[in-house]
């Protein structure tokens, strides 16, 4: 089966630096992949999605992930942090027979923007 | 906008209570998902509905689990003899499922603690 790893629990940025948060998946075919957020209490909010195509993504809130799949490897990038921005970010990888039935997650990494 | 939406959003209930939380989904997505959430975890899948049939159930985490999607719109998640181990979140999500894949959008969630 699929799995997920994000290898940073916890990562502080200053506010205006840039970010990139890592991610690992295991999987045997082509992947879906997906990037989520999650702020305190609250649902997940997609961010970003790599189905096939083009291996840089755009996605809201001026962030972009990067498909490697040599390095299999979906990391997360941010030019430039807001304090906004501070949140749990969830990295995804999707597979099933039929579509995205076999979603597994990431453990999560917590981002801190400091002032 | 009218997106996924879960009632309630908080629980508290004692041990051995049966419990039950509803999900809306976004009107006119095939499919809906639940996932448990527990601190410092990413989601952990453990049902899916295409339409009225429940596809996916062997991941639910035991037979205390139940869930029903009896006319392929909103879905009941019960939980019967609740646990202490059963405080999480339970989130829901709902996709249109075509052409082989499809994009999962969260809800909320509903928080339990179970006392």
């Amino acid at each position: 089966a699929q799995s997920v790893t994000q290898p940073d629990i916890h990562i502080t940025v200053s506010e205006g630096a840039s970010l990139e948060l890592r991610c690992n998946y295991s999987y045997g075919a082509t992947p879906y992949l997906f990037w989520y957020v999650q702020s305190p209490g609250q649902g997940l909010q997609l961010l970003l999605k790599y189905f096939s195509g083009d291996t840089l993504v755009q996605g809201i809130k001026g962030f972009e992930a990067e498909f490697k799949r040599s390095q299999s490897s979906f990391n997360l990038r941010k030019p430039s942090v807001h304090w906004s921005d501070a949140a749990e970010y969830f990295c995804a990888v999707g597979a099933g027979r039929l579509g995205n039935n076999d979603m597994r997650f990431g453990a999560g990494t917590r981002l801190t923007v400091k002032p | 906008d009218t997106g996924v939406s879960q009632n309630p959003r908080h629980k508290i209930t004692k041990r051995g209570q049966n419990v039950t939380f509803r999900c809306d989904p976004i009107s006119e997505h095939n499919r809906l998902y639940w996932y448990r959430q527990t601190l410092g975890q990413g989601p952990e899948f453990l049902t899916y509905f295409q339409n009225e049939a429940q596809l996916e159930k062997s991941r639910l985490l035991s037979d205390r689990f139940s869930a029903e999607r009896p006319k392929g719109s909103f879905s009941t998640l019960e939980i019967q003899r609740t646990e202490q181990g059963d405080s999480a979140m339970y989130l829901c999500a709902s996709s249109f499922f075509q052409h082989f894949t499809d994009t999962q959008y969260f809800g909320p969630g509903t928080r339990l603690t179970v006392l």
